[in-house]
């Protein structure tokens, strides 16, 4: 299995720009999460998904960011308009729930996306 | 009530020596208990886990010892290596199909050679 895909890997902007983050989750995994990784604030839940329906974005900072699952094998992570302060590592993160899945909550994390807002 | 405390921030440990990071957490429902370690241009990756059923758990150098009482739970790293060097995340959360993690603010650990 090729593990969590994320892209891009490493994204500079201009701040006001459109941002689009992408993930893929592994294959058979059911929910998937969105944190955030900074220096100042750690590492941050900003939503999450069971079954490709969102359950607890109550860790989204804004109105400018949003989230979607349109399918098991795939989610965005949207900012709208970027602003300097969004600078930071994004993670998707995915888990197998129920099912096969015999004990533990372990998350597999992707490899993040870096994000520049300049 | 959802938060999870963990100290010291930052680590730094003389090869051989043994490493000591501690969590405290504030809901009661809470019944599992991970850590994660963390490289640097990496995500976070599971390392070891414990249920609040056993005081003790231990995988090779690695142990997570669990006082319930006290609401607190440790990592313990034997003859610490470099190659530990990263940081250290514990975590908190509900053991149910869905439930989210809590992850505490990390403990950058530094092994010297």
């Amino acid at each position: 299995d090729a593990g969590v895909i994320q892209s891009p890997r490493h994204e500079v902007t201009e701040m006001g720009q459109e941002v689009t983050l992408r993930c893929k989750p592994i294959s058979g995994h059911n929910s998937l999460f969105w944190y955030r990784q900074t220096m100042m604030r750690g590492l941050e839940l900003l939503i999450y998904f069971n079954n490709n329906v969102p359950i607890d974005d109550s860790g989204m900072p804004e109105d400018r960011f949003s989230a979607k699952m349109p399918n098991a094998s795939f989610s965005t992570l949207k900012i709208q308009p970027s602003e300097p302060r969004d600078s930071a590592v994004y993670f998707c993160a995915s888990r197998p729930t129920g099912g096969l899945y015999l004990w533990g909550n372990e998350q597999f994390f992707g490899p993040g996306t870096r994000l520049t807002v300049l | 009530q959802q938060q999870v405390k963990q100290s010291p921030q930052s680590l730094i440990v003389q090869k051989g020596g043994i490493s000591i990071i501690n969590c405290a957490y504030e809901n009661t429902a809470f019944d599992y208990f991970p850590w994660y370690q963390q490289f640097p241009g990496k995500g976070p990756a599971l390392l070891i886990a414990i249920r609040p059923d056993v005081s003790e758990k231990k995988e090779g150098r690695f142990t997570i010892s669990f006082n319930k009482s006290a609401k607190q739970f440790s990592l313990h790293i034997m003859d610490s290596q470099p190659g530990d060097s990263a940081t250290y995340f514990c975590a908190a959360s509900k053991e149910t199909s869905g439930s989210r993690l809590t992850f505490g603010e990390g403990t950058q650990l530094t092994v010297n050679p």
